[in-house]
């Protein structure tokens, strides 16, 4: 369960704010995803990396902004945003493919005042 | 992927009592996947099912995928304090084969 790392676990900032969600994988995994969490729901898909490469982005709005630098890391860059983007953020890993399944992190729990 | 239909949406069981969720699609499963989340966890991968009909256990929990693979179910015997979490089947069978998640089931043990 440690082997996909995300920070920080909480995040307080106002709507005029920039901050950054990190997470890191030892996996070896080529995809790596950033889901978004509302309580009681299940995990709702925003961005996927495939060899580094973004490669579906399922209409988040702009004030989200995801990178890649390498295998290891990704990146969730937050500018501008609203009190309902407030939720749990998690980051996944997979081989892709088929059959994959996701490997997900601890979470980052945002809220935005 | 496919939206598949998952119910109950929350159990209440003394400990001791059994515990089923159901996963319900309306088009035929490639595969179908199990995740567990702890309340303020997150999801853990419990298990995948590919094989019509297929039946696999991990020590009190049954998993199965039916003849059809159009629905999918996970047992638990005797539920522990531990089983306390919401349960998600997800669905990889979109073009993308990322997993859709059903909406959950959330089982509360009484001790």
């Amino acid at each position: 369960d440690t082997e996909v790392t995300q920070t920080p676990k909480h995040l307080v900032m106002g709507m005029t704010n920039k901050k950054s969600l990190k997470c890191e994988q030892h996996m070896g995994h080529r995809a790596m995803y950033w889901y978004k969490q509302k309580a009681k729901k299940p995990p709702e898909l925003m961005f996927v990396y495939s060899y580094e490469k973004l490669s579906i982005n399922e209409s988040v709005p702009s004030r989200f902004s995801p990178e890649c630098p390498n295998s290891s890391l990704l990146n969730l860059h937050l500018h501008a945003l609203q009190p309902e983007d407030s939720a749990l953020y998690l980051c996944a890993v997979g081989a892709g493919g088929r059959t994959d399944t996701q490997y997900f992190g601890p979470g980052t729990r945002l809220t935005v005042l | 992927g496919q939206q598949v239909m998952q119910i109950p949406q929350y159990q209440h069981v003394q400990e001791g009592e059994d515990f089923t969720t159901y996963c319900n699609s309306s088009t035929t499963l490639s595969n179908i996947q199990w995740y567990k989340q702890r309340p303020g966890g997150h999801p853990v991968f419990l298990i995948q099912l590919v094989k019509s009909g297929e039946v696999k256990k991990q020590k009190r929990l049954t998993f199965q995928f039916g003849e059809a693979k159009k629905n999918s179910s996970l047992h638990i015997t005797a539920t522990q304090t531990t089983d306390v979490g919401t349960y998600f089947c997800a669905d990889p069978s979109g073009g993308s084969y990322i997993p859709t998640f059903g909406r959950g089931t959330s089982l509360i043990v009484h001790p």
